[in-house]
């Protein structure tokens, strides 16, 4: 049980180059999410996904792209990479049922650069 | 819109001394209420989390919490610091019965020395 793993480890982007960063969760979540991680702000959402086959922005979309792809997979995309998305991004994932079960599971992190 | 605040940026404690980091949430009803820690260079990992029930919850680590509606707090504690406490602590919060958005605080970088 890996819980939650996120490709690549780390990223050098020149300004205007795209990637995908990958996602999965092997917990059989419902909901999954995609965070940015800057110093002195926390973590914010970028994208979530409540269920395969939905997706919803979150606080900071602008620029990102996102594809739930089946249940276990979650893929973040920049098409048009910016300095301004320099950053650390977190993927998490959680069971939809609420409650006790109200936990998010957080994968390593992608650390990226953008020159 | 919810709110978290962790007034404390940066805490410096003796190892050994306690340990207080204070949350503040603003939100019209009692959310879930969650406290994670970050070491360097990896993922958050979730420390305790209150839902409902007795307002002192314990955690991992040695770590508890206490949920204070009236002062709308969930303030993390530990009674002996260790070394490898050192690392990042956010408080977050996610309404009760919404599951979907979880709203993290901006974090507080605790230094332990020896």
């Amino acid at each position: 049980n890996a819980g939650v793993t996120q490709t690549p480890k780390f990223q050098v982007l020149k300004t205007g180059q795209s990637m995908t960063l990958q996602c999965a969760q092997d917990m059989n979540h419902n909901s999954m999410y995609w965070y940015r991680q800057d110093p002195g702000m926390g973590l914010r959402l970028i994208y979530y996904s409540a269920s395969e086959g939905t997706t919803d922005k979150g606080e900071v979309p602008n620029g990102y792209n996102v594809s739930r792809l089946n249940k276990r997979e979650f893929s973040l995309r920049l098409e048009s990479a910016a300095p301004s998305q320099t950053s650390v991004y977190f993927c998490a994932s959680k069971d939809v049922a609420g409650g006790s079960t109200d936990t998010q599971y957080f994968g390593p992190g992608t650390r990226l650069t953008v020159l | 819109a919810q709110s978290v605040t962790q007034p404390d940026i940066h805490i410096t404690v003796s190892e050994g001394a306690s340990l207080e980091l204070r949350c503040n949430y603003s939100y019209g009803a009692t959310p879930y209420l969650f406290w994670y820690v970050q070491s360097p260079g990896q993922g958050l990992q979730l420390l305790l989390k209150y839902f409902s029930g007795d307002t002192l919850v314990q955690g991992i680590k040695g770590f508890e919490a206490e949920f204070k509606r009236s002062q709308s707090s969930f303030n993390l504690r530990k009674p002996s610091v260790h070394w490898s406490d050192a690392a990042e602590y956010f408080c977050a919060v996610v309404p009760s019965g919404g599951y979907q958005k979880v709203t993290f605080g901006t974090g507080t970088k605790l230094q332990v020395i020896p």
